[in-house]
């Protein structure tokens, strides 16, 4: 079935660059999806790519899709003690309506 | 600028209590969903309403049930609450929906839920 894979923490100090990755399984994926989750809130949209793209930049954002490895990266440039949070990757089904996400990618950042 | 609204924001309920979480979005979104977020686990969802007067199973359905009250609100039911329904519940609206379209999904802060 589909699956969404990423590590579970990353730390970083600030002004450095974070590098997210996850895997996914399902081929047939049409949009890829970067949520950040800040505590005690709910999931918000960082930025998305089509599947037939390969990079999308936005501001300090860097998306990379790796669609015969199945790999999509989050790359934030900057680093900054405002980023720690969980970074979600999500991905929609090609069969429909449901969006799969992973277990999350907490990023530290120490000052 | 309301957005996605989720009461309560926690709750504590005793093994076999019963409960409604309610959701309510003002963005006239047609796609209304219901996830439960646990450590480790990511987001599963549990139910969701494609449009107004209909909903289907997610991936966890058991133990819950959903109305698709009108298209602004969309509530969960725990009718017998266990401790493995003990979660930090999400609902989240989205105006895309079919196969090729952009499903930008917006999240209320979330409902802690605790059953003892």
């Amino acid at each position: 079935g589909e699956d969404v894979e990423q590590s579970l923490f990353l730390s970083v100090r600030e002004g450095d660059s974070s590098v997210i990755n996850c895997t996914y399984t399902d081929s047939s994926s049409t949009y890829l999806y970067w949520y950040k989750q800040e505590p005690g809130a709910g999931l918000q949209l960082l930025t998305y790519i089509f599947s037939n793209m390969d990079m999308k930049q936005d501001q300090r954002l860097t998306v990379l899709l790796n669609k015969k490895d199945k790999h999509l990266s989050l790359r934030i440039a900057d680093t900054q003690t405002g980023d720690s949070a969980i970074y979600f990757c999500a991905e929609k089904s090609g069969g429909g309506f449901k969006t799969i996400f992973g277990a999350g990618t907490r990023l530290f950042v120490k000052a | 600028n309301a957005g996605v609204t989720q009461t309560p924001k926690f709750q504590v309920l005793k093994t076999g209590q019963s409960m409604t979480l309610q959701c309510a979005q003002d963005m006239n979104h047609n796609s209304m969903y219901w996830y439960r977020q646990d450590p480790g686990m990511g987001l599963r969802l549990i139910y969701y309403s494609a449009s107004e007067g209909t909903t289907d199973k997610g991936e966890v359905p058991n133990g819950y049930n959903v109305s698709r009250l009108n298209k602004r609100e969309f509530s969960l039911r725990l009718e017998s609450a266990a401790p493995s329904q003990t979660s930090v519940y999400f609902c989240a609206s989205s105006d895309g929906s079919g196969v090729l379209r952009n499903e930008k999904l917006f999240f209320g802060s979330g409902t802690q839920l605790s059953v003892l």
